[in-house]
């Protein structure tokens, strides 16, 4: 069983839907955790950061932290055809960006 | 600044050959990662340099892989020999982990072995 477990997908929603994206993780001494978007061919960027449970907002996308269930969540409001990309969750025991534990990452596409 | 540096941004080699991969991180930075990325396995962490030192290197496959951080500002990572299984995109990271939470990517290296 893998550390962090995330659909592969892929996801397709029409142009204004709220999107939904979710991780599993084995490991509960997972203190920070992440969501990077990637582009096709690029390299992954960071999203959203958070610290423990909890939810956090920036804009249209929502991270949210569920400890007690080892489940994280990312919401797109309003999704965008540039929201098309595909988004990693990713954890770490340690702050910062030290050794980050990352899931197979979901391919998303937002349909104009 | 310019960002993760990487070189090349593919590579076409034969089994058996010697390949070498290229990282110039960001200025400073303090803390370089190098992953590898498949539609298999995902992104996963090879080796992760601190101030130039190899921190945690159980990422790293085999033998065959070696990564070196001779200064602050340049990494290789080498694959001698290569085969076909190595094939895949190779990313170079850094970041700033003293108050820092972010891992800046570069463009990856796309890594073909035939």
């Amino acid at each position: 069983q893998k550390e962090v477990e995330q659909d592969p997908g892929p996801l397709s929603v029409p142009e204004g839907a709220i999107v939904s994206l979710n991780c599993t993780y084995s490991n509960s001494a997972f203190q920070y955790f992440m969501w990077y978007r990637q582009y096709s061919r690029k390299g992954p960027e960071l999203l959203m950061y958070t610290y423990s449970s909890g939810n956090k907002e920036d804009g249209r996308f929502t991270a949210q932290v569920d400890k007690s269930s080892k489940y994280i969540s990312l919401f797109i409001r309003d999704s965008q055809p540039s929201d098309s990309a595909t988004y990693l969750c990713a954890m770490s025991l340690l702050q910062g960006a030290q050794k980050l534990v990352f899931g197979q990452g979901t391919r998303l596409t937002i349909n104009p | 600044d310019a960002g993760v540096i990487q070189s090349p941004r593919h590579e076409v080699t034969e089994m058996g050959q010697e390949v070498t991969l290229r990282c110039k991180p960001i200025s400073g930075h303090n803390s370089l990662f190098w992953y590898r990325q498949t539609m298999m396995r995902g992104l996963e962490l090879l080796i992760y340099f601190n101030n130039n030192v190899p921190i945690d290197d159980s990422g790293m496959p085999e033998d065959r892989f070696s990564a070196k951080m001779p200064n602050a500002s340049f990494s290789t990572l080498k694959i001698q020999p290569s085969e076909p299984r190595d094939s895949a995109v190779y990313f170079c990271a850094s970041a700033q982990t003293r108050g820092g939470t972010e891992a800046f990517f570069g463009q990856g290296t796309r890594l073909t072995v035939v």
